[in-house]
């Protein structure tokens, strides 16, 4: 399995702009989480779903954030409009619910609102 | 709401120590608790996983402990290395996962 899958892995906007990150799970898994990194606040859990399905998105910052998962395979997060605050790295990480568990996370995406 | 802590914030090491890096937890209620490494600029890289039903687990010169009851985990670095240095991430799943702030480990040739 290649993994946990995440693209761009970088990303320049200018603010105002519309951002759309991407994420392929690893095939199997059925949970899929995203995350922001910021040295100030650390990771932050944005959102997580369930067999595809939102679970909680209490993490998310704003209304300006949308995550979607269309199909097991596949999720966005979408920032519009962004603004330079929004600047962080994004990871995507996915796992099988149930024993073992263990999260594997993808190589992020850099995003610089400018 | 869970709250993960990690003692020390930053470590800085002579080659060939042996060190121990804490975490500790508010909530025991936890599935499992997961050990990650990210070098700078990168992803996170699992190290261990240990069950909530296990009291460590070990790969190499790492071993993690983890006492439930008490909201503690220890990762121990046997005979340190410099390629050792990175930020250690301390993780813990009660239906998501919450993590630390990390400790950022140097290691002096």
């Amino acid at each position: 399995d290649a993994g946990v899958i995440q693209s761009p892995r970088h990303e320049v906007t200018e603010m105002g702009q519309e951002v759309t990150l991407r994420c392929k799970p690893i095939s199997g898994h059925n949970s899929l989480f995203w995350y922001r990194q910021t040295m100030m606040r650390g990771l932050e859990l944005l959102i997580y779903f369930n067999n595809n399905v939102p679970i909680d998105d209490s993490g998310m910052p704003e209304d300006r954030f949308s995550a979607k998962m269309p199909n097991a395979s596949f999720s966005t997060l979408k920032i519009q409009p962004s603004e330079p605050r929004d600047s962080a790295v994004y990871f995507c990480a996915s796992s099988l619910v149930g024993p073992p568990g263990g999260y594997t996370f993808g190589s992020g995406t850099r995003l610089t609102v400018v | 709401k869970q709250e993960v802590t990690q003692i020390p914030a930053a470590l800085s090491v002579p080659e060939g120590e042996n060190l121990v890096l804490n975490c500790s937890f508010t909530d025991s209620a936890i599935y499992n608790l997961q050990w990650f490494r990210q070098d700078p600029g990168k992803g996170l890289t699992s190290l261990l996983l240990i069950q909530s039903s296990q009291r460590e687990q070990t790969s190499g010169r790492l071993n993690a402990s983890l006492d439930k009851s008490s909201g503690r985990s220890t990762l121990y670095i046997a005979a340190s290395q410099p390629g050792d240095s990175a930020t250690y991430l301390c993780a813990v799943d009660d239906n998501d996962m919450r993590f630390g702030a990390g400790t950022r480990l140097t290691v002096k040739p």
